[in-house]
């Protein structure tokens, strides 16, 4: 069925590091997608969306542009920093359905 | 806004007991969903409401669980008898409306352990 597959973790980065999180989907459709952060302790919130192909969503440093041709979503940022510790869902939505997640991919920045 | 408002923040309980969570939703939102994460399946759907209409709960596990949406301010996720597989985090969210482009916005979850 349709899915979001995201790289397993966790990911471990010095402080200014370049981060990558990669993000497939799997969809019949054009879908939207998404990432949202979870920070320690707290519900998850969105970070960025990109609603059709090409687009770039860009929030806080954060990058990612939907790629229809390689179904990919892949998030990017050039410098992380230790605040950026958290856990990043990628996900996607459709007309009249519920948004779908992948399973996290947990960031660890140390200084 | 106080944003999504869940309780309890945490639920310790023994296997075989009933297990009530709430949630409150942002007002004028539409739609509510509720998430259940663990470590082994990540963030998944359990069910969600439009205008306090269940559209769909293929994602409930089994008939020990069931949720209402007796108003647009209040839903409840009840597991009867809990087990202690159910142990996880529970999320409700909320949306303005589910139209596929709409931004969900989380509760603080509630950490359920079933002993």
């Amino acid at each position: 069925g349709d899915s979001v597959t995201q790289m397993e973790g966790p990911v471990t980065l010095s402080e200014e590091a370049f981060l990558t999180i990669n993000c497939t989907y799997t969809a019949t459709g054009y879908p939207s997608l998404f990432w949202y952060v979870q920070y320690p302790g707290e519900g998850l919130q969105l970070l960025l969306k990109a609603t059709k192909a090409d687009d770039k969503g860009s929030n806080k440093g954060f990058e990612a542009t939907y790629r229809k041709e390689t179904t990919s979503f892949h998030l990017e940022k050039g410098s992380v920093q230790v605040s950026d510790s958290a856990v990043y869902f990628c996900a996607r939505s459709q007309a009249g359905t519920a948004l779908i997640f992948g399973k996290g991919t947990t960031l660890s920045v140390s200084s | 806004d106080a944003g999504v408002i869940q309780s309890p923040r945490h639920e310790v309980t023994e296997m075989g007991q009933e297990v009530t969570l709430r949630c409150k939703p942002i007002s004028g939102h539409n739609s509510l969903f509720w998430y259940r994460q663990t470590m082994m399946r990540g963030l998944e759907l359990l069910i969600y409401f439009n205008n306090n209409v269940p559209i769909d709960d293929s994602g409930m596990p089994e008939d020990r669980f069931s949720a209402k949406m007796p108003n647009a301010s209040f839903s409840t996720l009840k597991i009867q008898p809990s087990e202690p597989r159910d142990s996880a985090v529970y999320f409700c969210a909320s949306s303005t409306r589910t139209g596929g482009n709409e931004k969900l916005f989380f509760g603080s979850g509630t950490q359920l352990s079933v002993l």
